[in-house]
């Protein structure tokens, strides 16, 4: 099992522009979530999903979108990249929809807006 | 609002004990998670506590209270490769898919 992969590793965006993080888990987990990682500081949930077709906000959605069109996939999109997302992404899958249930985590997506 | 609030740093002593402690301040609270995060690296799953006392795995413990909102992690015969941050995170505010987590401790081992 690959586990949870994340990609790009890294990535340089100019204000303004728009992308889409990829997220993928080969595990069959139900639950699946996004974080930004701000340097010195914990994980914050932007959003999450306990299954295809549903998803939720957490804790910092703006400026983000996500979709979970099937199990295994759910990418985070930035719609207008601005400097304050300058930060270190990572996503994460459990088997449980209860996120007290060991989370894994992908490797994370560098991202640097300029 | 929902916080967690741990000590930014700790530093101890290869072969030593230490205690990470985390307090927390959520609505709707679920359990405390604990996770390991070594620098450049993604964070790892540690232990999880829904009820009171004390959780124990191989040389990690972790302890939850529930009246006092408090929790900690114990790291016994410290190793060097121990060197890493460690993150409590709270489940459970406004739904049992939802989770937060504190800013970290960077936890320092020295020979």
């Amino acid at each position: 099992n690959a586990g949870v992969t994340q990609t790009p590793k890294f990535q340089v965006l100019k204000t303004g522009q728009s992308m889409t993080l990829q997220c993928a888990q080969d595990m069959n987990h139900e639950y699946m979530s996004w974080y930004r990682q701000d340097p010195g500081m914990g994980l914050r949930l932007i959003h999450y999903s306990v299954g295809a077709g549903i998803t939720d906000q957490g804790e910092v959605p703006n400026g983000y979108n996500v979709s979970r069109s099937t199990t295994e996939d759910f990418p985070l999109r930035l719609l207008s990249a601005a400097p304050s997302q300058t930060s270190v992404y990572f996503c994460a899958s459990s088997y449980s929809k209860s996120v007290s249930y060991e989370q894994y985590f992908g490797p994370g997506t560098r991202l640097t807006v300029t | 609002g929902q916080s967690l609030e741990q000590p930014s740093e700790v530093t101890a002593v290869e072969g030593a004990i230490v205690q990470i402690n985390c307090t927390y301040q959520t609505s709707g609270f679920y359990g405390l998670s604990w996770y390991q995060q070594h620098d450049g690296g993604a964070p790892t799953f540690l232990s999880y506590n829904a009820l009171d006392g004390l959780e124990e795995t191989g040389r990690f413990s972790s302890f939850l209270s529930r009246s006092d909102s408090y929790g900690y992690l114990l790291l016994q015969e410290l190793q060097m490769k121990d060197s890493a941050s460690y993150f409590c995170a709270a489940t459970g505010y406004s739904s049992a898919s939802k989770i937060i987590f504190g800013s970290g401790t960077r936890l320092s081992i020295r020979p």
